[in-house]
């Protein structure tokens, strides 16, 4: 247990259906960030939010669609998804959002699957 | 962007042996962190290690910043081991988030 969850830890939806993917934090932490995990690939940071700001995009196709209501959650926004967005979503938070020095902590993941 | 290669990509060691895994990065860091990912895919960070050495229990780490590379030791290998294993570092320069090497698999056998 890392004070990070997610939900839901598995989902499967076809191209033309809309689904929300949420992690809570419990650390008290700012800072919280979605990372992709396709098969035999690295980790791919997709989103940073710091103190509920966006800092990060990195270049992440609009059919994903973040959210951060507060400190404690972020939301990833999923709609008109593809076969090649298969992959395990993580989420992780940190204290500061000071990438240079920050711990991070990841929850287990939701793995998505597009029909 | 800064580059991070870890050797070797994959690893089979019978239960009890010693094992070393490698990160190498190709610029000054101040953040390095070493990840455990277990096969169900939940990531543990193991060790915060921009420089020096740190030990918890059978696991130990050495980070050599002049050298640009990190080492992580897991001796008395057990079955539980087994996973992916991250190396991810920021650069010195500014805020920027962590970047992850490709892993090393570990498979400890019975």
């Amino acid at each position: 247990e890392t004070g990070v969850t997610q939900t839901p830890r598995h989902l499967v939806m076809g191209m033309t259906n809309k689904k929300s993917l949420k992690c809570e934090q419990h650390l008290g932490h700012n800072a919280m960030y979605w990372y992709k995990q396709s098969a035999k690939k690295p980790l791919e940071l997709m989103f940073v939010y710091n103190f509920k700001e966006q800092t990060e995009n990195n270049s992440v196709p609009s059919r994903f669609s973040p959210e951060c209501p507060n400190s404690s959650h972020l939301f990833l926004h999923l709609h008109t998804l593809q076969p090649e967005d298969s992959a395990l979503y993580l989420c992780a938070s940190s204290p500061s959002g000071k990438g240079g020095t920050d711990t991070q902590y990841f929850g287990p993941g939701t793995r998505l699957t597009v029909l | 962007g800064i580059q991070v290669e870890q050797s070797p990509p994959d690893l089979i060691l019978q239960e009890g042996a010693n094992s070393t895994l490698r990160c190498n990065f190709s610029d000054s860091v101040n953040n390095l962190q070493w990840f455990h990912q277990n096969p169900w895919g939940q990531l543990i960070n193991l060790f915060y290690i921009p420089s020096g050495t740190k030990q918890n229990g059978r696991l130990s780490a050495t980070t050599v910043a002049t050298e640009r590379y990190s080492l992580l030791y897991i001796s008395s290998s057990q079955t539980t081991d087994s996973g992916v294993y991250f190396c991810a570092v920021a650069p010195y320069s500014g805020n920027t988030p962590l970047v992850f090497g490709k892993g090393t698999r570990l498979s400890v056998i019975a």
